[in-house]
């Protein structure tokens, strides 16, 4: 692994459905962010973890979960999907904080039907 | 909470040309301005950052602007080639408070250069 990495690359899910998002990074960051990027509004953030075992929410938190048991990975769940979450989800991570260049995963594109 | 404008939201100019994007943003404590390009398919990546020491910096062609007093901030790219085109994001921070210190993206801005 180089970097950050996603899974799935893409899905169809139907609604109601439980899913989770894998997020991967081998950079040794302190911190790690997921952001869902929807046509015509940019990069929103759902949730974000300065450091192990630690979570917050961000802009668009309803619906979403994540948990942060080590270092290197950052789940995200949708409990019980619905249409409105249809995106393409990225997973960003940064040495520590917000000031810092945050570097992304290839995207997760996901199709809640 | 912080709120980032970004105009234009769609830019076209021939290569060569300069292109400039704007942002306003609303946090007066806000302190970091990051510019993240987003090629077609791929992911955002950093392109140049600025904090709020200074009021201007360069990387060969691209360069950003600050103005605290205004609160917006500028990217500038001379020289445009066809690989410039992308969508563009300007974001701001201010790099404390838990959640408040949250980076906000702008809406992006599509940059097409034609041949």
């Amino acid at each position: 692994i180089a970097g950050i990495t996603q899974a799935p690359t893409s899905q169809i899910l139907a609604a109601g459905r439980r899913m989770t998002l894998r997020c991967t990074q081998d950079m040794r960051h302190n911190a790690m962010y997921w952001y869902r990027q929807d046509l015509g509004l940019g990069l929103r953030l759902i949730h974000y973890s300065n450091t192990a075992g630690t979570t917050g929410k961000g802009e668009v938190p309803d619906g979403y979960s994540v948990s942060r048991a080590n270092t290197d990975d950052f789940p995200l769940t949708l409990a019980s999907a619905v249409p409105s979450q249809t995106s393409v989800y990225f997973c960003a991570s940064s040495e520590q904080g917000w000031n810092n260049e945050q570097f992304f995963g290839p995207g997760t594109r996901l199709t809640v039907l | 909470g912080e709120n980032v404008e970004q105009h234009p939201s769609t830019l076209s100019v021939q290569e060569g040309d300069s292109a400039v994007i704007k942002c306003t943003y609303s946090d007066s404590a806000s302190n970091y301005f990051p510019w993240y390009k987003q090629e077609l398919g791929k992911r955002p990546q950093l392109i140049i950052d600025i904090r709020s020491n200074v009021g201007e910096k360069k990387d060969q062609r691209i360069a950003v602007t600050l103005n605290k007093t205004a609160k917006h901030f500028s990217l500038h790219i001379t020289e445009t080639q066809p690989e410039d085109s992308a969508v563009y994001f300007c974001a701001a921070s201010r790099g404390y408070g838990g959640s408040q210190g949250n980076l906000i993206f702008g809406k992006g801005t599509k940059l097409s250069v034609k041949p």
